[in-house]
């Protein structure tokens, strides 16, 4: 199984703050890397597709870049509805598909 | 817009057969280019896909749970199912539904979610 792993586990930021997180899967993935935001009680939310790739609706202040073994999403100004977990996600061809532990972005 | 609904019991007693079913709206099965997923989140943890059926009928399941898993399609009813058997408390979890576009294979519709409990 392709392995991921996502760093920070967890960060406290602030409205207005940019936000990074890193996801790295442990072996090349190409493009094959989606990002979801999960509510308390919710279904995950689908955000970024193929790497960098912004799901229909999804505001533009979230982007995603890399490719190979490390990818990145960005919250370009965090607003208060984007405080909750974040989820990457290899689509690559060997299956099974895998995600990523998850980052939770909590207020300062 | 495509909606996804789980359906099933919620209490499952250990060694028994927890089954689900998902019914999808807005849109069929059978129109192709979509695979139907199965995830699971155990509590306060992470997610794992369980397997996916194409309205053909075939199937992947996740190695893990393999040995376990069946996952079926009723496309005269716009359903997806999901049996996974000699459960243990250890399969206590918010069970998924999902649609994922073939050859991309990102999910982009869920269902809910329904918690399922295995517990005597």
């Amino acid at each position: 199984d392709i392995q991921m792993t996502q760093s920070p586990s967890s960060l406290s930021a602030s409205v207005g703050d940019r936000v990074t997180i890193t996801c790295r899967a442990s072996q090349s993935i190409s493009s094959y890397l989606n990002w979801y935001q999960q509510k308390p009680g919710k279904a995950p939310k689908l955000l970024i597709y193929a790497a960098s790739s912004l799901q229909s609706g999804v505001p533009s202040r979230f982007s995603g870049s890399g490719s190979g073994t490390d990818f990145t999403l960005t919250i370009s100004s965090l607003q208060p509805e984007d405080f909750a977990t974040y989820y990457c996600q290899q689509s690559y061809s060997t299956l099974p598909f895998t995600f990523g532990p998850g980052t939770k972005v909590d207020i300062k | 817009q495509v909606q996804l609904q789980e359906s099933g019991p919620g209490l499952v007693k250990p060694s028994q057969t927890l089954s689900l079913t998902c019914t999808v709206s807005g849109g069929s099965i059978s129109s192709g280019g979509y695979y139907w997923s199965w995830i699971r989140q155990h509590p306060g943890k992470g997610l794992e896909w369980i397997g996916y059926i194409y309205y053909s009928g075939s199937t992947y399941y996740n190695p893990s749970l393999k040995s376990r898993v069946t996952i079926s399609v009723d496309t005269s009813k716009n359903q997806f199912s999901l049996k996974l058997s000699s459960v243990t408390a250890a399969d206590t979890a918010v069970y998924y539904c999902a649609r994922d576009l073939a050859l991309q294979y990102y999910f982009d519709y869920w269902g809910q979610g329904t918690l399922v409990t295995v517990s005597s």
